[in-house]
């Protein structure tokens, strides 16, 4: 059983596009997060979730928009696809905030052709 | 700020050999701290943490122990395996945040 699993695994897409990843945990955690990975393997968050209310926006442009539906479930939305968004885009959860260890999913590899 | 510095890699050994990530940071208060290790094509796993001065983290003959002295969690293993190749993030949360802070990834390469 996948604990953290995000949708698609793959996504190819031209510039200007507008495109969604979903992220679900099946581990009855509180917290969610959104990571981009660059393409030397940086890693940064961008958003975080704790039941549902956002906790952590990080000077992410305004095309990025998490939707956290119910607390198993955190979701990116990207309007307006740019070169510099491709990137492999992972999702985490946690038990609740603080310094609880985090699940992370398999990531989702976006290339904007 | 709060930041972590790893070395930079690749680290390139041969099976059995002893192996030895460095990590620094610099964090206001007492930060947890953390290793992950993510092997190709697959996202990170937690593989060790430590949330206070001198303990120490073990995780699949993985050891870090958090040195406040020198505000350093360095990694060890003994006896590394072809197996154990994959890149490893040393990362920080800093006390009263939510905040998972990364260092830059050393890639270890292990080979037969």
């Amino acid at each position: 059983d996948t604990a953290v699993s995000q949708t698609p695994k793959y996504l190819v897409t031209q510039m200007g596009n507008d495109k969604s990843i979903k992220c679900e945990q099946n581990l009855g955690h509180d917290t969610m997060y959104w990571y981009k990975q660059d393409s030397k393997k940086f890693l940064k968050i961008m958003f975080s979730y704790n039941n549902k209310e956002l906790i952590i926006n990080e000077t992410v442009p305004n095309r990025f928009s998490p939707k956290s539906p119910d607390k198993a479930h955190l979701n990116l939305h990207i309007n307006s696809l740019e070169l510099g968004d491709s990137a492999v885009y992972f999702c985490a959860s946690s038990r609740d905030r603080g310094n609880q260890p985090q699940h992370f999913g398999d990531g989702t590899r976006l290339s904007i052709l | 700020g709060n930041s972590v510095t790893q070395m930079e890699g690749p680290v390139t050994l041969s099976e059995e050999a002893f192996l030895t990530i460095n990590c620094t940071y610099t964090a206001t208060g007492y930060p947890s701290l953390f290793w992950y290790v993510q092997y190709p094509g697959e996202g990170l796993q937690l593989l060790l943490k430590a949330t206070k001065a001198d303990d120490k983290g073990s995780n699949k003959g993985f050891e870090a122990t958090y040195r406040k002295e020198t505000t350093s969690f360095h990694l060890e293993k003994g006896s590394v395996q072809v197996s154990d190749s994959a890149v490893y993030f040393c990362a920080l949360i800093r006390f009263g945040t939510d905040k998972l802070i990364f260092g830059t990834g050393t890639r270890l390469q292990v080979f037969p």
